[in-house]
């Protein structure tokens, strides 16, 4: 199926440094979702963006929506061992019946 | 408010067979969307149900199929199983159809086919 490219595919950092992972899309998205997942869970919503351009918070965390339209990155500040899980961003396009295209996940190991 | 719940937690089928996965949706939501997740990948879409009609799908065969009901809470039904159907099947609300909506998912039912 259609997925998003995102990098990289993993990481592994010391506690308290920053974190930058990214997407890429061939195709035009309205909404960038950023999500993380935990072994044996569902993914949990971090941040939500809705017009090019835009940068949103939530915490330690920053996202932003791209210029184009077409990509998206995530920034984690002062990682700590609780970031540790798989990241995932998600596109939305218009005409698409609410369905929500992923990439393939950058896992996060964090050394304390 | 309650979040998205799904059951079971866990399923074991063999191959031919038939499953049901339930999805009750978070409180004030009224658009369900399914996803299957294969180890390693990211979510795949499969369908999506709204005011209890199926409101855009996947590249999903048709032994997929849905339902929503009155209440929101939807259910995935998978016949003759495959073992590639093995994975963690999600299921998300959200508060309307379309774009600009956010999605929340429950913690998934992990099916296992053998």
């Amino acid at each position: 199926g259609q997925q998003l490219n995102q990098s990289p595919q993993s990481m592994f950092i010391q506690e308290g440094e920053d974190v930058s992972m990214n997407c890429t899309s061939s195709s035009i998205f309205n909404t960038w979702l950023w999500y993380k997942q935990d072994p044996g869970e569902g993914p949990v919503l971090l941040i939500a963006l809705y017009k090019a351009g835009e940068l949103t918070s939530n915490g330690r965390l920053t996202a932003q929506f791209g210029i184009t339209r077409k990509d998206s990155f995530l920034n984690i500040s002062a990682s700590i061992p609780s970031d540790v899980g798989i990241y995932f961003c998600a596109g939305q396009g218009s005409n698409q019946g609410g369905k929500l295209i992923f990439g393939q996940g950058t896992e996060l190991s964090v050394k304390p | 408010e309650t979040g998205v719940t799904q059951s079971p937690t866990h399923l074991i089928k063999t191959r031919g067979q038939q499953v049901t996965l339930r999805c009750s949706s978070q409180s004030g939501h009224n658009t369900v969307s399914w996803y299957q997740q294969a180890l390693g990948q990211g979510p795949q879409f499969i369908f999506q149900y709204y005011r209890e009609e199926e409101n855009g799908r996947g590249n999903f065969p048709p032994r997929f199929s849905g339902l929503q009901f009155p209440n929101y809470s939807s259910e995935l039904n998978v016949n003759a199983l495959e073992l590639d159907d093995s994975a963690l099947y999600l299921c998300a609300s959200s508060r309307g159809q379309g774009t600009y909506t956010e999605q929340f998912f429950g913690p998934g039912t992990r099916l296992t086919v053998l």
